[in-house]
């Protein structure tokens, strides 16, 4: 059965890094993008950012350029973020989750959706 | 960036109940627009997808509608494992992705 499986939670600083993994089971990695959400202590999903594990492209959320990374160890089919230069406001549990696109009766693609997610990862940034 | 306003942010209804839940984007996006249900101190799961196709596994009490920029979830005969979040989320194909804030139905 398909699974992500994610690390364990993190303590931080402020100004320090952390960096996911989110590890897949269960399905071609390759066919899937990997996407990342947050939320906040008792917020909404706020989307991260996410990476075509097929070629390493990424696409990230405005407010995170330059200071994320997203990658990929196809031999392990584990996705990796690494959040840098951490503030007390990135304290939220980060969920990876695989994007499955659904097509028209032609064969055409629509749209996408996120179908199995991770049991998400609490990061905590306190000084 | 295409914006999406959910309604209410909460409600409370009885077990047997039907609610509705709507969804607005800021600009058309079609049918691109799929539901997500969240219980505490888990992950979301998918329940709609283009905006009325109901996931596998998913009860027939829920259902989806809409389209261009006005889509509503309704939950028919509310259940007790119902009563939790449920986020809306474009899926237009340029990035970014974007959620409702949700709305949280508690029991009445």
């Amino acid at each position: 059965q398909v699974q992500l499986v994610q690390s364990a939670p993190e303590v931080k600083k402020p100004g320090a890094s952390v960096k996911l993994s989110c590890k897949t089971s269960g399905y071609n990695f390759g066919v899937h993008t990997i996407t990342w959400v947050r939320q906040a202590p008792g917020q909404g999903l706020e989307w991260v950012g996410w990476i075509a594990t097929y070629n390493g492209n990424t696409n990230y959320a405005h407010k995170f350029q330059g200071r994320i990374t997203m990658t990929t160890d196809t031999s392990t089919s584990t996705a990796y973020m690494e959040l840098r230069n951490l503030r007390s406001d990135d304290t939220a549990i980060f969920y990876c989750a695989r994007k499955t696109y659904y097509y028209d009766s032609s064969g055409f693609p629509l749209s996408y959706y996120f179908d199995y997610w991770s049991q998400g990862t609490l990061v905590t940034v306190s000084s | 960036d295409i914006q999406m306003t959910q309604s209410p942010s909460s409600l409370s209804a009885s077990v047997g109940d039907s609610i509705t839940i709507t969804c607005r984007a800021s600009q058309s996006i079609s049918k691109r627009l799929n539901w997500y249900q969240q219980k505490p101190g888990k992950a979301p799961e998918l329940l709609i997808y283009s905006a009325s196709t109901l996931q596998s596994g998913v009860p027939s009490r829920f259902s989806g509608n809409g389209s261009g920029t006005e889509f509503t979830l309704t939950i028919s005969s509310l259940q007790p494992d119902d009563f939790v979040t449920y986020y809306c989320q474009q899926s237009d194909s340029i990035p970014p992705v974007t959620f409702g804030g949700g709305t949280k139905v508690e029991i009445k």
